[in-house]
């Protein structure tokens, strides 16, 4: 069965360092997203992304945050100097169809910033 | 702004029993009303998806129903099992998804 991909699962960096985390949506699907869940939280929009494009984004989602579609298959989400507030699961999804479709999740990456 | 609310947070019900899961939206204008499993540490799982024109879905031991001009949902687990144990979470849309905070579910044996 198709399934988002997410590496790594578990990354540590140091406050100020930027890091990249990774997404390999399913293949056939359209848009694409990023969620966060810091610990004891709910799961929270950051990013919407369809056609090369954000088309949302969130508070949340500031200067810090960017994302990107490099190839047929990848995408990125960028923090460029993290901070300890940024330390969260962050989840990528995919959907075939935006508003009627069903969306599908990665199992995630734990970015802890020390 | 979507609030998306549900209760309980917390359940603990022994194996064998039926349960209901309850999910409140504040604004009814949604497109879907999704239903998801996250296991402790792991990813979400999509479980059922009620589109607005819907009032309800079923999966196995799941049905899912909706009432969207009362903003409300119920996900309804016959026979539960201790492989049940996990976190369901109700999230609704246009687009991007607003969560609840969750209803943490243990099935004793």
């Amino acid at each position: 069965e198709p399934e988002v991909t997410q590496t790594p699962s578990h990354q540590v960096t140091q406050m100020g360092q930027e890091v990249i985390l990774r997404c390999v949506p399913i293949s056939n699907h359209l848009y694409f997203y990023w969620y966060r869940q810091i610990l004891g939280q709910k799961v929270e929009f950051l990013v919407s992304f369809y056609n090369n494009e954000i088309s949302e984004k969130s508070e949340i989602f500031d200067d810090q945050f960017s994302v990107e579609r490099p190839d047929g298959s990848n995408f990125t989400l960028k923090i460029r100097s993290t901070k300890l507030e940024d330390s969260a699961m962050y989840f990528c999804a995919s959907n075939p169809r935006a508003v009627l479709g069903e969306a599908f999740f990665g199992q995630g990456t734990r970015l802890t910033v020390v | 702004k979507q609030e998306v609310t549900q209760i309980p947070a917390a359940l603990s019900v022994p194996e064998g029993e039926n349960l209901v899961l309850n999910c409140s939206f504040t604004d009814s204008a949604i497109y879907n009303l999704q239903w998801f499993r996250q296991d402790p540490g792991k990813g979400l799982t999509s479980l059922l998806l009620i589109q607005s024109s819907q009032r309800e879905q079923t999966s196995g031991r799941l049905n899912a129903s909706l009432d969207k001009s009362s903003g409300r949902s119920t996900l309804y687990i016959a026979a539960s099992q201790p492989g049940d144990s996990a976190t369901y979470l109700c999230a609704v849309s246009p687009n991007m998804l607003t969560f609840g905070g969750g209803t943490r579910l243990m099935v004793k044996p």
